[in-house]
């Protein structure tokens, strides 16, 4: 089946430090990524959308400036937290969908703890 | 933005039990889904809906998309203690790619 995997699975970071996650499509190739924030007993809340090759399509009130998102190949989106902030932790995780997939088909990856200290 | 409504926010069940959760909105959808996410994990897709009335069901899993659209249910049969963890809801709108997720319903079972 369909894998997504994300690196790191946790980092601690000093406020500050910026940080860079990656979420790999392993046996498909992922035209549309999707990255989600969730904090503690919430919900996933949509951050943004990547399509390969062009510029992420960012969620109101997510600053596409302070979160960087790269989706360079069909296989490969990073996102980037620049000078984070303990109010940036938070647990972070992606999404892909297929080429040719039906629209609801998103796999997820396993998520990435970030502490900011 | 989008908004569902889900409930009951958490329970706790005897193993054995069912359990039953739900989900509305104010607004009409195509696509409605059913993920659990386990603690430190990324959500997994349990029952995916695509048409009014639609009843699917999945081993112990029984999910419906109503009929107006606007509301989805799941119901979990004879509990076991795997079945731990958070249910939530998504809806995909037409011709949208982007999932959108209730508060989930957080299922606690009691061996």
């Amino acid at each position: 089946g369909a894998v997504v995997s994300q690196h790191p699975s946790r980092v601690i970071c000093k406020s500050g430090t910026s940080v860079k996650i990656e979420c790999r499509s392993l046996d498909f190739q992922a035209t549309t990524m999707f990255w989600y924030r969730q904090f503690p007993k919430q919900s996933l809340m949509l951050m943004a959308t990547s399509n390969e090759g062009s510029k992420a399509t960012y969620e109101q009130g997510v600053e596409k400036d302070k979160f960087l998102i790269n989706h360079a190949s069909l296989t490969l989106s990073t996102l980037t937290v620049t000078s984070a902030h303990p109010e940036d932790s938070s647990f972070y995780i992606c999404s892909a969908r297929g080429q040719g997939a039906v629209s609801y088909t998103q796999y997820f990856g396993p998520g990435t703890r970030l502490t900011v200290l | 933005g989008q908004q569902l409504n889900q409930s009951p926010q958490s329970m706790f069940i005897q193993e054995g039990e069912d359990v039953s959760m739900n989900c509305t909105s104010s607004s009409i959808f195509n696509t409605w889904l059913w993920y659990k996410q386990d603690p430190g994990e990324g959500p997994v897709l349990l029952i995916a809906l695509y048409k009014a009335g639609e009843l699917t069901s999945n081993g112990r899993l029984t999910a419906q998309f109503g009929i107006t659209r606007k509301d989805s249910f799941l119901n979990i049969s004879a509990s076991i203690p795997s079945d731990v963890g958070i249910y939530f809801c998504a809806v995909a709108g037409a011709g949208s790619y982007q999932l959108t997720f209730g508060k989930g319903t957080k299922l606690s079972v009691i061996p």
